[in-house]
């Protein structure tokens, strides 16, 4: 079965620094797919990048950069210039490959950016 | 309206109680989903529909319902749920292609439950 593992239950920086969120994985597939998803006080579970393991270019979206590394199954979620909005817990998620829909959420990692 | 929303946001249930959670998604998906978010454990899938018709049902208790009348809808009906039930209950949404591809769940705000 895959798992997903956050190890960092709490991470707190100051704003406008940069801070990166840890993601380990254990599947034996080869083609899936991975996520990191932001919920906030409000509980709205928001996409914040997604990485196709068969693509070997990290993602990016704005502040928001993944290093992905397939061979030790790590996949890193890097946010710089940390903004007070970007206060919230980060959920690292994996879905399997071709044709599945179960996503597997890791434990959470609560973050929280000072002024 | 935008996105997946949920009714209501929160729900308070005594034990013998009928209740319904409701989902709606405005994303033009074909495909939604269940989950449940308990206190200090990871979210968990619950039931997954693909046009219209169940095709997971990942060991849910017969006390949780589910029901599909169509593509942009989902239920959830509640009835003698106990304490430990208590939990964000999230809607999800995406599209699911002829030729397997998985595209990118979209999530609702959720429903909190609490059982009395």
């Amino acid at each position: 079965a895959q798992t997903v593992t956050q190890s960092q239950p709490e991470m707190s920086v100051q704003e406008a620094e940069t801070v990166t969120l840890s993601c380990t994985y254990d599947t034996s597939e080869n083609n899936y797919y991975l996520f990191w998803y932001k919920q906030p006080p409000s509980r709205q579970m928001i996409l914040v990048i997604r990485q196709e393991a068969y693509k070997q270019q990290n993602a990016t979206e704005n502040r928001f950069s993944v290093n992905f590394q397939k061979a030790a199954k790590s996949f890193s979620l890097k946010i710089s210039d940390s903004q007070l909005g970007d206060t919230a817990m980060y959920f690292c998620a994996f879905m399997n490959g071709w044709g599945a829909q179960k996503l597997v959420f890791g434990q959470g990692t609560r973050l929280t950016i000072n002024p | 309206e935008t996105g997946v929303t949920q009714t209501p946001r929160h729900l308070v249930m005594g034990m013998t109680n009928k209740k319904s959670l409701k989902c709606e998604q405005h994303l033009g998906h074909n495909a939604m989903y269940w989950y449940k978010q308990s206190a200090k454990k990871p979210l968990e899938l619950m039931f997954v529909y693909n046009f219209k018709e169940q095709t997971e049902n990942n060991s849910v208790p017969s006390r949780f319902s589910p029901e599909c009348p169509n593509s942009s809808h989902l239920f959830l009906h509640l009835h003698t749920l106990q304490p430990e039930d208590s939990a964000l209950y999230l809607c999800a949404s995406s599209q699911v292609s002829g030729g397997g591809y998985t595209d990118t769940q979209y999530f609702g705000p959720g429903t909190r439950l609490t059982v009395l």
